[in-house]
């Protein structure tokens, strides 16, 4: 059981290229995340999904896009890569929509664009 | 809309010392609480969560944290810090009607010899 597991753990972009974060989850959960970390600041939403085919916005949508084909995969789609999306990625699942259940995270991927 | 507050951006202290990371959230009706930790190039662990009943909740590696209702708090504690406690610790609260946490800006906590 590997738990949420992220590709690529670290990359370079340049501006205007175009990229994917894969995020993959062996724990049959319904409810999966991305957040972004931004240096002396705490997670932020940025996608959604209560299950395959159902993805909704969150705090800071813009320029990413996600797609959820599967219940294990929720991959984070960057077009346009921006200076401004220099970040630590993290992917997250949990089981329902029971609020007492926890969010489990991924190791994170640090993504750098210049 | 929820928010949390993590006052302290860094805090130091001694190897054997006990420990307190101060949170403050802004929500209208009972919040579900977390404290998440990661260690450097890490992702979150959990540490603890309240959802309701005892205030005084126990979570691994030695932590605890208490509610107050009163005063909008859910302080976390440690009686006695190892080295390897040196992390970021992040304060988060749930909204009732969905699964979206809202995270505090953390708090480093820096050991000293």
């Amino acid at each position: 059981n590997a738990g949420v597991t992220q590709t690529p753990k670290f990359r370079i972009l340049k501006i205007g290229q175009s990229m994917t974060l894969q995020c993959t989850q062996d724990m049959n959960h319904n409810y999966m995340y991305w957040y972004r970390q931004d240096p002396g600041m705490g997670l932020k939403l940025i996608y959604y999904s209560v299950g395959a085919g159902i993805t909704d916005k969150g705090e800071v949508p813009n320029g990413y896009n996600v797609s959820r084909s599967t219940t294990e995969d929720f991959p984070l789609r960057l077009e346009l890569a921006a200076p401004s999306q220099t970040s630590v990625y993290f992917c997250a699942s949990s089981p329902t929509s029971g609020s007492e259940n926890e969010q489990f995270f991924g190791p994170g991927t640090r993504l750098t664009v210049l | 809309a929820q928010s949390v507050t993590q006052p302290d951006i860094h805090i130091t202290v001694s190897e054997g010392a006990s420990l307190e990371l101060r949170c403050n959230y802004s929500y209208g009706a009972t919040p579900y609480l977390f404290w998440y930790v990661q260690s450097p190039g890490q992702g979150l662990q959990l540490l603890l969560k309240y959802f309701s009943g005892d205030t005084l909740v126990q979570g691994i590696k030695g932590f605890e944290a208490e509610f107050k209702r009163s005063q909008s708090s859910f302080n976390l504690r440690k009686p006695s810090v190892h080295w390897s406690d040196a992390a970021e610790y992040f304060c988060a609260v749930m909204n009732t009607g969905f699964q979206k946490l809202v995270f505090g800006t953390g708090t480093r906590l820096l050991v000293s010899p």
